[in-house]
């Protein structure tokens, strides 16, 4: 079974530049995390899907960071203007429907802004 | 939605049992208790699940008391491959599914 598929796994640009991260669940999972990790830091939940649609968009800066998941399968996450402070590790997840589990992780997109 | 609350860092040497205790004192009814692995430069990784008394899989154990407000994870004789972070997270349907980290525990295995 494969498992989450994540891209780009690094990428580097300068602040006010814009950035994008795609993920790819494993197949069949109707719900999807965005989580966002800082050197040192627990992962931080930005966005959860439900199929197509948010369930929780609480953390996410939605002033510079969007995400959307069309057709209720993969996924990508917008950065625009990027910060500093946005340098982290991008983590995306995936579980099968219901609210107990396992929730699957892919390996992450690194993210650092100059 | 429940907070966790964990020691920040353990050490431990090769051979020995280490067991992670997580506060959660305000744990609803209908939420899980689960434990995530993550190593350096990786997703964290799914270690066991439970809800109340005593799960066991192949890599540990999970103790859960009656009132669930704390739990406790337990590694049978850990080796230097077990240098991670573990964190517990508290959650379930009632939150559509929302889980939240904490900081983690940061276990050190020494030779």
């Amino acid at each position: 079974e494969a498992g989450v598929a994540q891209s780009p796994r690094y990428k580097i640009i300068e602040k006010r530049q814009s950035v994008a991260f795609w993920c790819n669940p494993i197949s069949g999972h109707a719900t999807l995390y965005w989580y966002q990790q800082i050197l040192g830091q627990g992962p931080k939940l930005l966005i959860q899907f439900q199929n197509n649609g948010v369930v929780d968009d609480s953390q996410l800066p939605k002033d510079r960071f969007s995400a959307e998941r069309l057709k209720g399968v993969d996924s990508t996450l917008k950065i625009q203007p990027a910060k500093l402070e946005d340098s982290a590790v991008y983590l995306c997840a995936s579980r099968a429907q219901g609210g107990a589990g396992e929730l699957f992780f892919g390996e992450g997109s690194r993210l650092t802004v100059l | 939605l429940a907070k966790t609350t964990q020691p920040i860092s353990m050490d431990s040497y090769e051979g020995q049992e280490v067991n992670i205790t997580c506060s959660h004192n305000n744990i609803a009814t209908n939420d899980y208790i689960t434990w995530y692995q993550q190593f350096p430069s990786q997703g964290p990784r799914f270690i066991i699940q439970g809800y109340k008394t005593k799960v066991t899989n192949e890599v540990a154990s999970l103790f859960i008391p009656a009132d669930r407000k704390s739990s406790t994870l337990s590694l049978p004789r850990v080796s230097l491959s077990d240098t991670a972070v573990y964190y517990c997270l508290v959650g379930g349907d009632n939150q559509g599914g929302k889980l939240i980290f904490g900081q983690g525990t940061e276990l050190s295995v020494k030779p």
